[in-house]
């Protein structure tokens, strides 16, 4: 299996930014995932990153650096409806995906 | 826009009792994901058809937990008898094709399941 570490909780307040951390230990490695779950809804697909580097979309971004295990998802001129928990995957060599545990993002006024 | 398809929402039974969810992926989709997700966690992958045929069942609790996808469209996932402990969101994932040209897993609504 994998092993993926993400903060449990952050608070921020509406319009700042927001970095979320996520390390991982894989067998082989083909792609990191972000998805974003509201309580009580479904996981919905943020980001995807296979190459090192930043790929950015919208107010949200993701990085990924192979060699370090690291990931982030950067979210930008946060609004209250980015409330939610927000998901690190990792698909290892077997093309298998893992998920951590979550981050809850609470955004205050 | 397509969705995947799941039923009921919400169940709740007694432990020793038998449950059974429903997913209808995204038409046209051939790979099929079963997870279970135990609040406060992420999800946990049970069980993955390619297909009517599973490519990956090995997290599944087979003494108690079965899943089938007879025609290679719909699927059943069934808890016989339930427990405590699968007290969870299920939830349903759907991709076009197999594990290695995927991109994004589609998810349905899920099913929250309470165990008395």
């Amino acid at each position: 299996g994998q092993n993926i570490d993400q903060p449990t909780e952050m608070t921020a307040t509406e319009g700042a930014i927001v970095q979320i951390n996520c390390t991982y230990q894989t067998s082989g490695f083909n792609g990191l995932f972000w998805y974003q779950q509201h309580a009580g809804e479904a996981p919905t697909f943020l980001s995807y990153n296979v190459l090192d580097g930043l790929e950015e979309k919208g107010r949200f971004s993701s990085f990924l650096s192979r060699s370090k295990g690291y990931s982030y998802l950067l979210l930008k001129e946060l609004q209250m409806k980015d409330s939610a928990s927000y998901l690190c995957a990792v698909r290892d060599g077997d093309y298998k995906l893992s998920f951590g545990a979550g981050t809850t993002v609470t955004v205050r006024a | 826009e397509a969705e995947v398809a799941q039923s009921p929402r919400y169940k709740i039974t007694e432990k020793s009792q038998a449950v059974a969810f429903w997913c209808d992926p995204i038409s046209g989709h051939a790979t099929l994901y079963w997870y279970r997700q135990i609040l406060g966690q992420g999800p946990e992958l049970l069980v993955q058809f390619q297909d009517e045929s599973v490519v990956d069942d090995s997290q599944l609790p087979k003494d108690r937990f079965s899943a089938e996808r007879l025609k290679g469209v719909d699927s059943t996932l069934k808890i016989q008898p339930a427990e405590l402990g699968d007290s969870a969101m299920y939830l349903c994932a759907s991709t076009p094709g197999g594990q290695s040209s995927y991109n994004e897993q589609f998810f349905g609504p899920g099913t929250r399941l309470t165990v008395l």
